[in-house]
């Protein structure tokens, strides 16, 4: 079956700093690769996305590769802000599921500390 | 732009209660789940839809039913409410076409059963 590994957080980090969260995943055929982010008190908001190996995603200066031979799609920004401190999902879908559901990684934790 | 609307944002159940957390979605899609969120984890599937009429189960359906009557309502009904069922619960829906790869998240409804 599908899954999702992601390190395990929480991960701290001072205002500026370089961000990696890893993320692995297992999937028959060809999935998308999706990384969420959930603020405090908020639900689920796409943060970026790739559908095809060596497709990277951005958006709002994260990055993430589709790297089908390692099967991962870590998340990285080269200077963190405060106001990144929330929780990130990594994420997968499947076409060759009828159910094209998300199969969630179990979320990081991200502290930045002004 | 309501996208994908939930109600209530909070409850609380006494063991044994029903209660239906309510999801209606104006985008038209197809695809409709219903994922819960225990603490530290990721998101598990518990039920599904794929258009209206039909539903099926995720990972986690014991203890919960689903109907898809419209388009764009879909209710999440707990029989005879369990502390195990104290949880966040995300309702999420997405387009049928191949490139709706994103789906979209409600804000959450967070349930204590005591």
């Amino acid at each position: 079956g599908n899954s999702v590994t992601q390190m395990e957080g929480p991960v701290t980090l001072s205002e500026e700093a370089f961000l990696t969260i890893n993320c692995t995943y297992t999937a028959t055929g060809y999935p998308s690769l999706f990384w969420y982010v959930q603020y405090p008190g908020e639900g689920l908001q796409l943060l970026l996305k790739a559908t095809k190996a060596d497709d990277k995603g951005s958006n709002k200066g994260f990055e993430a590769t589709y790297r089908k031979e390692t099967t991962s799609f870590h998340l990285e920004k080269g200077s963190v802000q405060v106001s990144d401190s929330a929780v990130y999902f990594c994420a997968l879908s499947a076409l060759d599921t009828g159910r094209r559901a998300l199969t969630f990684g179990s979320g990081t934790r991200l502290q930045v500390q002004p | 732009n309501a996208g994908v609307t939930q109600t209530p944002k909070f409850r609380i159940l006494k063991i044994g209660q029903s209660m239906t957390l309510q999801c209606a979605q104006d985008m038209n899609h197809n695809y409709m789940y219903w994922y819960r969120q225990d603490p530290g984890m990721g998101l598990k599937l518990i039920y599904y839809s794929v258009g209206a009429g039909i539903t099926d189960k995720g990972e986690v359906p014991n203890g919960y039913n689903v109907s898809r009557s419209t388009t764009e309502d879909f209710p999440l009904r707990l029989e005879l409410a369990a502390p195990s069922q104290t949880s966040v619960y995300f309702c999420a829906s997405r387009g049928r076409r191949v490139r709706d790869t994103e789906a979209f998240f409600g804000q959450g409804t967070r349930l204590t059963v005591v």
